[in-house]
Parts: C-alpha cells; structure tokens; sequence
C-alpha cells in the first residue's frame, strides 16, 4: 500500500454542486494533516490543516477517520474558482524526525459553468 | 515581494550540463526543501536542510547535489543534467515541517 493514495479524478462538476474526495494513509502514527491547493503549473498552497477529528473553513470542511485512516475534503456550493487539484499531505513520522511531510499524487476538481 | 523566490523560471538545457537552480526566503524559516514535480505525480523530496550545516538526502537524490549559503538560500545543482531530470522544481520552507510554503517553481527541460 502506498503511503497516501488519492483518487486522482478528474472530478468534472457543476457550479454550486457539493463534492468530496478521499485520501488514504499508511502511517498510523501520523497525527496531523494537511490538504494543498495546486492550480495548473503554479506552487502548492496551504488550504486547510486538520490536527483533531476535523475542521471548518466556509465552504470547505476536512474530516480525519484515524480508525479507517483516511481524511476527506469536501466543498459545498462549488465555484469556477475552485478547479484546481487538491494534494493530501501526511507528515513522515520517523524515529528522529517529524520535519517530512509526503505529498499525494493528487486529486483534480474541475468546476463546470 | 514574493517570500519565497526561485531563478531561473525556466530553463532549457543539453545532456551533460552543469545546472544550479536557486532558491531564496524572506519568511526566516530554518527549513527548506527540494522537490521536484512530474505530471501526474505528486511531489518528490530531493533534498531538505533544517539549518545551514543541517542536510539531508530525500527519496530521489541520485544526480542532484544541494548548498545551503545561508538561512535564506538554498541551491539545487545538477551536475550532469540528463533527459529524464526534465520536470517541474519546487523550493519550499517551513517553520516546522508540516506547513510549507512554495517557491513558484522552475521548469528544467533537458534535450
């Protein structure tokens, strides 16, 4: 199993329609988690931090299953703004060192008007 | 002024050159990184520095070399660029490892 799978879509939908998308993870160890924003050739860019069972930021809401090990994000009334691919993000918990994290291949949203 | 910057934007190359991508920080992070970026992949550790005498080898070192000048600057060398090294670069810092903050990349093609 590798160490995050994300289904890597590409999820095509309409403007105001809700949408989830699935991470899974290997380390049971892991105790905090992040999901990036990358739109087409640009930097990743920090869009929510998950540290506990979940978070809420408007439109956006991530949800960590640590029994299941899998973290979903989700968006409600989706905007053209929002097509982008969306990275999960997992910290590599080693013996020594929690400063690694392991990036998902990714998961691409397109918005349709 | 953007806090994390990368020269070259993009650059083309030959087989076998000598190759340094830069990369400079602004945010006063001790940590930096290296990755690299193919379509369809996610993201690839090539190297990370936690300080300047402070580095270490990533999942994909082989062919890549790194100096870490300062806190600010950290440079990723290819010291004989081959064509399967064509891909998308990324620098990143952080102030503790999790939340990283991007460059805005530099594309290499090797011919």
């Amino acid at each position: 199993r590798k160490e995050v799978e994300q289904d890597p879509g590409p999820f095509n939908v309409p403007e105001g329609a809700t949408v989830a998308f699935n991470c899974t993870y290997s380390n049971s160890a892991s105790q905090s988690f992040f999901w990036y924003r990358q739109d087409c050739r640009k930097e990743p860019k920090l869009l929510m931090s998950v540290y506990s069972s979940g978070n809420e930021d408007g439109r956006f809401t991530a949800q960590l299953n640590r029994a299941s090990q899998y973290i979903s994000l989700l968006i409600r009334d989706s905007k053209l703004s929002d097509s982008a691919t969306y990275l999960c993000v997992v910290p590599e918990v080693e013996k020594t060192s929690y400063d690694k994290v392991i990036f998902g291949p990714g998961t691409s949203l397109s918005v349709i008007p | 002024d953007a806090d994390v910057t990368q020269t070259p934007r993009n650059r083309i190359t030959k087989t076998g050159k000598r190759i340094m991508l830069e990369c400079s920080q602004t945010k006063g992070h001790d940590r930096m990184y290296w990755y690299r970026q193919d379509p369809g992949l996610g993201l690839q550790l090539i190297y990370y520095s936690f300080d300047v005498k402070d580095i270490n080898k990533g999942e994909i070192s082989d062919g890549y070399s790194v100096s870490r000048q300062a806190q600010a600057k950290f440079s990723l060398s290819l010291e004989s660029a081959i064509p399967n090294q064509t891909a998308l670069y990324f620098c990143a810092t952080s102030a503790d490892g999790y939340e990283q903050y991007f460059g805005p990349g530099t594309r290499l093609t090797v011919t």
